[in-house]
C-alpha cells in the first residue's frame, strides 16, 4: 500500500522561510508524481497552491515555491506571513492511475 | 467561473447506501475529469476517485469495491453512490474538478454523518 508522508507540524516565524516535504514508503518521489499542495484553515475548503510539482496554481503569491529536494517533494514558503499559519496537504498521482494525500503539515506562524 | 454545489442527505444510516449530487454552474461538466474527496471531522483529505464526462472512472482501490461515480451531462451533474457505509464514512465530501494532475478547483463540501 502506498503511503504518503508528511512532516506532522512545523513552525515559522513571521518573515522567516519553512519547507514543507512529501515523501513515499516505497521510494522516492519525482516530477512524474506530479506533486500537488493544498492550503486548508479550520473549516474553509482546500485551496490549491502548487502543482506539477512546481507550477502555483492561480493567485498564488510568488512566496511560494515548489521543488523536488533528495527523494521529496517540497513546498518552501518565504516571507511566513501570519496567514499562511494552516494545515498544509500535498497529493501524488501513484502506480494505478490514482492520488494517494498525504497526513497534512500543521504550520504554525510565531 | 465555474462553481460547484454538492447535495444529498446529512444524516446516512449504517449500512445503508449514501448518495450525493455535484450540480456544476457557470461551466460544463464536459470536457473535464471531476473527483470526489472526503474529510474525516479533524482528519485528513482522501481521494475517493474521478470520473471524465464520457464515464470512464477510477477508483481508490480501497473504497472501489463500494463507491460508484457517475456523470449526467444533460444536467450537468455528477454523483456518488456508496454502499454500506459505517462510522468511518463520516466526512465532509467534496467535489472537485480536476484539472492538469491537480484539483484545481472544490465545491464547499457537504457534511454527511453516519448513524446507527
Amino acid at each position: 500500500q502506498t503511503v504518503v508522508t508528511q512532516e506532522p507540524s512545523l513552525s515559522v516565524s513571521p518573515g522567516g522561510t519553512v519547507t514543507l516535504t512529501c515523501g513515499l514508503n516505497s521510494g522516492s518521489v519525482s516530477t512524474t508524481h506530479y506533486a500537488s499542495w493544498y492550503q486548508q484553515t479550520p473549516g474553509q475548503t482546500p485551496r490549491p497552491l502548487m502543482y506539477n510539482t512546481n507550477t502555483r496554481s492561480s493567485g498564488v503569491p510568488d512566496r511560494f515555491s515548489g521543488t523536488i529536494l533528495g527523494n521529496r517533494a517540497a513546498l518552501t514558503i518565504t516571507g511566513a506571513q501570519a496567514d499562511d499559519e494552516s494545515d498544509y496537504y500535498c497529493v501524488l498521482h501513484v502506480s494505478g492511475d490514482i492520488y494517494v494525500f498525504g497526513p497534512g503539515t500543521k504550520v504554525t506562524v510565531l | 467561473q465555474v462553481r460547484l454545489h454538492e447535495s444529498g442527505p446529512g444524516l446516512v444510516e449504517t449500512s445503508e447506501t449514501l448518495s450525493l449530487t455535484c450540480s456544476v454552474s457557470g461551466g460544463s461538466v464536459t470536457p473535464y475529469w471531476w473527483s470526489w474527496i472526503r474529510q474525516p471531522p479533524g482528519k485528513g483529505l482522501e481521494w475517493i476517485a474521478y470520473i471524465y464526462y464520457n464515464g470512464d472512472t477510477n477508483y481508490n482501490p480501497s473504497l472501489k469495491s463500494r463507491a460508484t461515480l457517475s456523470v449526467d451531462t444533460s444536467k450537468n451533474q455528477l454523483s456518488l453512490k456508496m454502499t454500506s457505509v459505517a462510522a468511518a464514512d463520516t466526512a465532509v465530501y467534496y467535489c472537485v474538478r480536476y484539472g492538469f494532475y491537480h484539483f484545481d478547483t472544490w465545491g464547499q463540501g457537504i457534511l454527511v454523518t453516519v448513524s446507527s
